[in-house]
C-alpha cells in the first residue's frame, strides 16, 4: 500500500493569506486527490490532481481559491489562498492505483493538515 | 436528502460489547460500500469494503449490506479500546475509472470504555 505524508501536519494562519501543503507518497501513482474534512461535515473533494495538467475541481471549488500542482507521479501541493475562517478544515491527500477493471482499487489517504484561520 | 447518512454520534460503550454502526443512502447507482476507521490526528484507513448487497466477516468486524433497504452497517464483536476512532462508511457507483468517486458519510465517533 501507498505510504502517504503531508507537511505540514497543522498550522494558524491569519486571514487573507495562503497556505500551501504539500503531498508525497513513496511510490508513482495513478491519480492524487485532495479532500477536506470540515468539522461535522462529509470528507468532501476538492480536486483530482492532474500530472503535467490543470486540476479537475469538485463543484463548488475554483482553481483561484485551491491551486494544485502536481510536477511528477509523487507529488502534489495544494494552496488555500485568502484565508478565511470558513477554510479552518483538516486537508487530506488521497491516492488510488488503478490495477485493473476486476479488483476492488483501493484509496489511501495522508495523515491530513489541521488548518486554523483566525 | 444528503446522498449518505450517517449518525455522528458519539457512541459510547463498554469494552467486550457488539457495536452496531450504519448509514442509509438515497443513490441506487451505488455498488461498492466501505468503511474507514480514522484515528484522532490520522488519516481514514480502509477497514472493509463490500461489493453489492450481502455480507462480510473479517475477525471481529462485520459488514452488511441490504441494497433493496439502501441501508448499510458495520459490527463490531468483543469491541475492544484500541476500536475507539471514528468510523467513515463511503460508496462508489462503480469500480474501474469510477471507483475513485467516494461518497462519504460523516463518520460516527466510537469509544469504547475499559
Amino acid at each position: 500500500s501507498a505510504v502517504i505524508s503531508q507537511k505540514p501536519s497543522r498550522d494558524i494562519c491569519q486571514r487573507g493569506t495562503s497556505l500551501t501543503i504539500q503531498c508525497q507518497v513513496d511510490s508513482q501513482v495513478t491519480m492524487m486527490f485532495w479532500y477536506r474534512q470540515q468539522p461535522g461535515q462529509s470528507l468532501t473533494l476538492i480536486a483530482t490532481a492532474n500530472q503535467g495538467s490543470e486540476a479537475t475541481y469538485e463543484s463548488g471549488f475554483v482553481i483561484d481559491k485551491f491551486p494544485i500542482s502536481r510536477p511528477n507521479l509523487t507529488f502534489s501541493t495544494l494552496t488555500v489562498s485568502n484565508m478565511s475562517p470558513e477554510d479552518s478544515s483538516i486537508y487530506l491527500c488521497s491516492v488510488y492505483e488503478w490495477t485493473g477493471p476486476s479488483s476492488y482499487n483501493e484509496q489511501f489517504f495522508g495523515p491530513g493538515t489541521r488548518l486554523t484561520v483566525l | 436528502q444528503k446522498e449518505v447518512e450517517q449518525d455522528p454520534g458519539p457512541l459510547s460503550v463498554p469494552e467486550g460489547a457488539i457495536v452496531s454502526l450504519n448509514c442509509t443512502y438515497s443513490n441506487s447507482a451505488f455498488q461498492y460500500f466501505m468503511w474507514y476507521r480514522q484515528y484522532s490526528r490520522k488519516g481514514p484507513e480502509l477497514l472493509m469494503y463490500t461489493y453489492s448487497s450481502g455480507n462480510k466477516e473479517d475477525g471481529r468486524f462485520t459488514a452488511q449490506v441490504d441494497k433493496s433497504s439502501k441501508y448499510i452497517s458495520l459490527f463490531i464483536r468483543d469491541s475492544q479500546p484500541s476500536d475507539s476512532a471514528t468510523y467513515l462508511c463511503a460508496m462508489s457507483p462503480v469500480s474501474g475509472a469510477g471507483s475513485y468517486q467516494l461518497t462519504f458519510g460523516k463518520g460516527t465517533k466510537l469509544s469504547v470504555i475499559p
